[in-house]
């Protein structure tokens, strides 16, 4: 877990807020990904970057923004929170020859 | 577009029993499958994979999981399972043209002395 690192580990905001979740990485790896979990729904993709100048959508982009700063570094905005955005967000790293994706530990996020 | 089931939402096992978690998965062309635990506060960590090759695959912590192509499945297993072993276990899968894992639901297995 120590080669991916996210910020804030727990976050309490209100309703209407603008939040920013950070990660960072040493890995090298060039793909990240933001995913968030919620009880039953399993991993959900958010957005992903294969590279600095990439950014995707994923499953459930709406209402999220990403910035990707450097290779090391992928940034997940929420622009106007809403309590349904309540979840545990995880950043993760892909390694491009073994295929495997590599977790953080998770950001907390509650919405009031 | 690949999908993952995962038809246990919990597992129940002896410690020293064996172990099944189960997973079924749809993809365009090969899959690229994939185990992962969560431990409670943690995130999650890689188990094994499946790319290519042997269809029996084995990973971390005693862990194995068989590829089978014609029922389209990739379970998980442990012939004696532990204590330790309770955790929240992930299936996902990804097809080859390098697109991000798509997960399961998870399955919560407790292992219980």
């Amino acid at each position: 877990d120590a080669d991916v690192t996210q910020t804030p580990r727990n976050r309490i905001t209100k309703t209407g807020k603008r939040i920013m979740l950070e990660c960072s990485q040493t890995k090298g790896h060039d793909r990240m990904y933001w995913y968030r979990q919620d009880p039953g729904l399993g991993l959900r993709l958010i957005y992903y970057s294969f590279d600095v100048k990439d950014i995707n959508k994923g499953e459930i982009s709406d209402g999220y923004s990403v910035s990707r700063q450097a290779q090391a570094k992928f940034s997940l905005s929420l622009e106007s929170a809403i309590p349904n955005q309540t979840a545990l967000y995880f950043c993760a790293t892909g390694d491009s020859i073994s295929y495997e994706q590599y977790f953080g530990p998770g950001t907390r996020l509650t919405v009031t | 577009a690949q999908s993952v089931a995962q038809p246990e939402d919990q597992v129940n096992v002896a410690e020293g029993n064996p172990l099944t978690v189960k997973c079924t998965y749809s993809v365009s062309g090969n899959p690229y499958l994939f185990w992962y635990v969560q431990y409670p506060n943690r995130g999650l960590q890689f188990l094994l994979k499946y790319i290519t090759g042997d269809n029996l695959v084995k990973g971390s912590y005693g862990f194995e999981a068989e590829f089978n192509k014609s029922q389209t499945s990739f379970h998980l297993k442990k012939p004696s399972a532990l204590v330790s072993d309770s955790a929240l276990y992930f299936c996902a899968v990804r097809d080859p043209r390098n697109t991000p894992l798509v997960f399961g639901k998870g399955t919560r297995l407790s292992v219980i002395a």
